[in-house]
């Protein structure tokens, strides 16, 4: 069964500096895509960056990006200029196709502190 | 513009009586997951249809059941709820559970909190 893992239950990062939210995953499986979902307050989850893993190249979407390393099983996410807004609770996920269901990791609080 | 509905986003109900919370989409996605998420936990699958077959997780209790009567509408149904199901309860849309286009990914709704009281 797959498993995902995040180590950092809370990361804490002045506003506009930047922070790198650890994930690391475990499969048997060679495809397979990850996510990482942002739950602000109001707990709707909402898809802030995916990542296929027959790509090598980290995906980015703005202030977003990730680190891929497929060899080491791993998946960081760095926000950059980090804003008010970014603060929630963030969570890498594992599937095994775009749609399929989601393996969860168990979350990192990420605090923004003006 | 919402797109995956649920009701109500706040439910109360007393230990041991039968709950059912309700999921509607517009996106016309053949799939809907249903998520158990507890207080500071990670969101964990109950189960899902893809499109009229039901997929049940192997560690899913018998007190939950799904009912999905058309494409738009998916329920969850707690047949006898205890004080360790109160959570957080999320329904999920995707468009095609093996596809390799990055749009089927899944969207979520705002969810409801069950509390049993």
């Amino acid at each position: 069964a797959q498993t995902v893992t995040q180590s950092q239950p809370e990361m804490s990062v002045q506003e506009a500096e930047t922070v790198t939210l650890s994930c690391t995953y475990d499969t048997s499986e060679s495809d397979y895509y990850l996510f990482w979902y942002k739950q602000p307050p109001s707990r709707q989850m909402i898809l802030v960056i995916r990542q296929e893993a027959y790509k090598q190249q980290n995906a980015t979407e703005n202030r977003f990006s990730v680190n891929f390393q497929k060899a080491a099983k791993s998946f960081s996410l760095k926000i950059s200029d980090s804003q008010l807004g970014d603060a929630a609770m963030y969570f890498c996920a594992y599937s095994k196709a775009a749609g399929n269901k989601l393996t969860f990791g168990g979350g990192t609080r990420v605090l923004v502190k003006p | 513009d919402a797109m995956v509905i649920q009701n109500p986003r706040y439910q109360v109900t007393q230990f041991g009586k039968p709950v059912t919370l309700s999921c509607s989409q517009t996106l016309n996605h053949n799939v809907m997951y249903w998520y158990q998420q507890k207080s500071s936990q990670a969101p964990k699958l109950l189960f899902h249809y893809y499109d009229k077959d039901f997929n049940n997780e192997a560690d899913t209790p018998d007190n939950f059941q799904s009912r999905r009567p058309n494409t738009s509408f998916c329920f969850l149904d707690i047949r006898s709820p205890g004080l360790g199901d109160a959570a957080m309860y999320l329904c999920a849309t995707s468009r095609d559970p093996t596809g390799k286009d990055m749009d089927t990914e899944a969207f979520f709704g705002q969810g409801t909190r069950l509390t049993v009281v």
